[in-house]
């Protein structure tokens, strides 16, 4: 069964850092997601993104952060000059006409 | 912004106990979907619904979508330890080309057995 693939599972980063991670949601998805869940609450939306572009974001998606999709199978969140805040579990999703599917998640740890 | 209240915060069963937990919004959505997500793992689709008044079933689960598209809930029934987790709805808006899934708070379930 089709399943949209993280990487790396777990990162660790200094404060201030610059970190990539990386997603490769299903095939035939056209839609790809970006969510945060900060330990114990809920899982928070980011940025949506839809034929090349975002195509709608989140007030927690400012400047510090983008996406891209570098080529047709990866779709990546970038999270500059990170914060003590920014740790969480980042889970990638993708969609075709009706359900979301979530990926793994990468555990992003900020020391 | 569109908020999620989704009750009980948690719930602690016996094995076999049969289990309800429900969201409301004051928005509407176009699907309302349910999720499990198992602790360090990404939470994983139960069951979709898809039109106002579904009712729909995944084995022991079963899911409806509300009348005036503003809620659903989620039984389990015959509960047995592997259901323990958290359990989350979320809502599901489409607007233009954009799409986005608004996610309650979550129940945690806990099951003895």
């Amino acid at each position: 069964e089709p399943e949209v693939t993280q990487t790396p599972s777990h990162q660790v980063t200094q404060m201030g850092q610059e970190v990539i991670l990386r997603c490769v949601p299903i095939s035939n998805h056209l839609y790809f997601y970006w969510y945060r869940q900060i330990l114990g609450q809920k899982v928070e939306f980011l940025v949506s993104f839809y034929n090349n572009e975002i195509s709608e974001k989140s007030e927690i998606f400012d400047d510090q952060f983008s996406v891209e999709r570098p080529d047709g199978s990866n779709f990546t969140l970038k999270i500059r000059s990170t914060k003590l805040e920014d740790s969480a579990m980042y889970f990638c999703a993708s969609s075709g006409p009706r359900e979301q599917y979530f990926g793994p998640g990468t555990r992003l740890t900020v020391t | 912004g569109q908020q999620l209240n989704q009750s009980p915060q948690s719930m602690f069963i016996q094995e076999g106990e049969d289990v309800s937990m429900n969201c409301t919004s004051s928005s509407i959505f176009n699907t309302w979907l349910w999720y499990k997500q198992e602790p360090g793992e990404g939470p994983v689709l139960l069951i979709a619904l898809y039109k106002a008044g579904e009712l729909t079933s995944n084995g022991r689960l079963t899911a409806q979508f509300g009348i005036t598209r503003k809620d659903s809930f989620l039984n389990i029934s015959a509960s047995i330890p592997s259901d323990v987790g958290i359990y989350f709805c979320a809502g599901r808006l489409t607007q233009g080309g954009s799409e986005k899934l608004v996610f309650g708070k979550g129940t945690k379930l806990t099951v003895n057995p």
